[in-house]
């Protein structure tokens, strides 16, 4: 099935521990986007990827870093995570048009 | 800081109503887009509205745009217990798209 998978679906950390989500989309998409999503708080844009090779921060970039792989992969890393980094973490990605976004199905996070 | 708002927050209806929910935003747009998110779920793209549009359908979802008080509502009509979800607006700001914080929806059966 086409679309956007992140991996893992869920996790805990402990405070200070790193970790990596993975993102890969199979439709040939140039921009990836990676959001967190807080209660009462809708989506908030970490960072973007507009094509391969190129990376930019969003609204709320501080405490992650990300790779732009290869044109299908953009991951999202964690180095030394945070009680406040406890969220949903949306991956996206859309063709060059102004369309819309496709959705992974995220990967609900709890720092402890 | 959100760059789209909707309204209300949660809204409560019973299976057939319709229902409206409304979005405001601050600064001009090339269009504005509605996506539906189910518990537990990733947002789904629902429909776009450009900024030459007034109005625009998509099966029991209409949408209107008014640029000039810079606002938008999805009407839902007919809902169905499986209308059941969160509905965001959002719009692109500088190259990248912008949600708020969205009107939880339930339809009770």
């Amino acid at each position: 099935n086409a679309g956007v998978t992140q991996t893992p679906k869920f996790q805990v950390l402990k405070t200070g521990q790193s970790m990596t989500l993975q993102c890969a989309q199979d439709m040939n998409h140039n921009s990836m986007y990676w959001y967190r999503q807080d209660p009462g708080m809708g989506l908030r844009l970490i960072y973007y990827s507009a094509s391969e090779g190129t990376t930019d921060k969003g609204e709320v970039p501080n405490g992650y870093n990300v790779s732009r792989l290869n044109k299908r992969e953009f991951s999202l890393r964690l180095e030394s995570a945070a009680p406040s980094q406890t969220s949903v973490y949306f991956c996206a990605s859309r063709t060059d048009s102004p369309y819309g976004y496709t959705f992974g199905s995220g990967t609900r996070l709890t720092v402890v | 800081s959100q760059q789209g708002e909707e309204d209300p927050q949660a809204l409560s209806i019973q299976e057939g109503e319709n229902a409206t929910m409304n979005c405001s935003y601050k600064t001009s747009i090339n269009n504005l887009q509605w996506y539906r998110q189910n518990s537990g779920r990733g947002l789904v793209h629902l429909i776009l509205i450009r900024s030459n549009e007034r109005e625009k359908h998509s099966g029991r979802l209409r949408v209107t745009l008014d640029t000039s008080k810079k606002s938008s509502s999805l009407l839902i009509t007919a809902s169905r217990a499986a209308d059941t979800a969160s509905y965001f607006c959002a719009r692109y700001v500088n190259n990248d798209m912008r949600f708020g914080a969205g009107t939880r929806l339930t339809v009770k059966p």
